[in-house]
């Protein structure tokens, strides 16, 4: 079975550029999380989606930072503009639920993303 | 404000010993996991302890939950180069609360 799947694996732009990376999570897991991973650091999450629904996005910037997860399968996080300061490792993992005692969360290899 | 601090944050070893990590917090969670990370992939869980003082074993991995269920040690006998990468834990407060990591280098 097919693990979560992330592209692209590496990007990298010029400041006050967009970027996007998406998220093709487990089948049949309806839970969604997007972390952000800093060198050096663990991962900080951004958002958790239920299914279509974003349940928690308060630690997502949310002037220049947005995600969707339309018919609650894929997912696309975008940055607009990016700054230095996002260079960073983005990863997305998904689980069956979300809840309490976390269910197994599964995470894909992570966007390795560079701002110049 | 670091919720988790994982203690050392760096840690090179010969194959053979032994060696302990270390996870600690003033905040008390409902479960705490250990993952492995290793260079351009995303975190593995390991195990998940849930009952305050509790201990599970994962071949030559074992795990400890503290009784108040605010820190956690993971005890690894007989290191193997292997066992090489981030070794990252994670308390659940809803969401999880991942500590730094301790960057683990066992040489052969």
């Amino acid at each position: 079975e097919a693990g979560v799947v992330q592209s692209p694996r590496y990007k990298i732009i010029e400041k006050k550029q967009p970027v996007a990376f998406w998220c093709n999570p487990i089948s049949g897991h309806n839970t969604l999380y997007w972390y952000l991973q800093n060198l050096g650091q663990g991962p900080e999450l951004l958002i958790r989606y239920e299914n279509e629904e974003a349940v928690d996005d308060s630690q997502l910037p949310k002037d220049r930072f947005s995600a969707e997860r339309l018919k609650g399968v894929d997912s696309t996080l975008k940055i607009q503009p990016a700054e230095l300061g996002d260079s960073a490792v983005y990863l997305c993992a998904s689980s069956l639920e979300g809840g309490e005692l976390s269910d197994t969360q599964y995470f894909g290899p992570g966007t390795r993303l560079t701002v110049l | 404000t670091q919720l988790l601090e994982q203690s050392p944050q760096f840690l090179s070893i010969q194959e053979g010993e032994n060696l302990t990590v270390y996870c600690n917090s003033s905040s008390v969670f409902s479960s705490l996991q250990w993952y492995r990370q290793e260079p351009g992939e995303g975190p593995v869980l390991l195990v998940t302890v849930v009952t305050g003082g509790e201990v599970k074993k994962l071949k030559r991995l074992t795990f400890q939950f503290g009784d108040a269920r605010k820190d956690s040690s993971l005890h690894i006998t007989a290191a193997q180069p292997g066992d090489t990468g981030l070794y990252l834990c994670a308390g659940s407060q809803g969401n999880l609360i991942f500590g730094k990591g301790t960057k683990l280098s066992v040489k052969p």
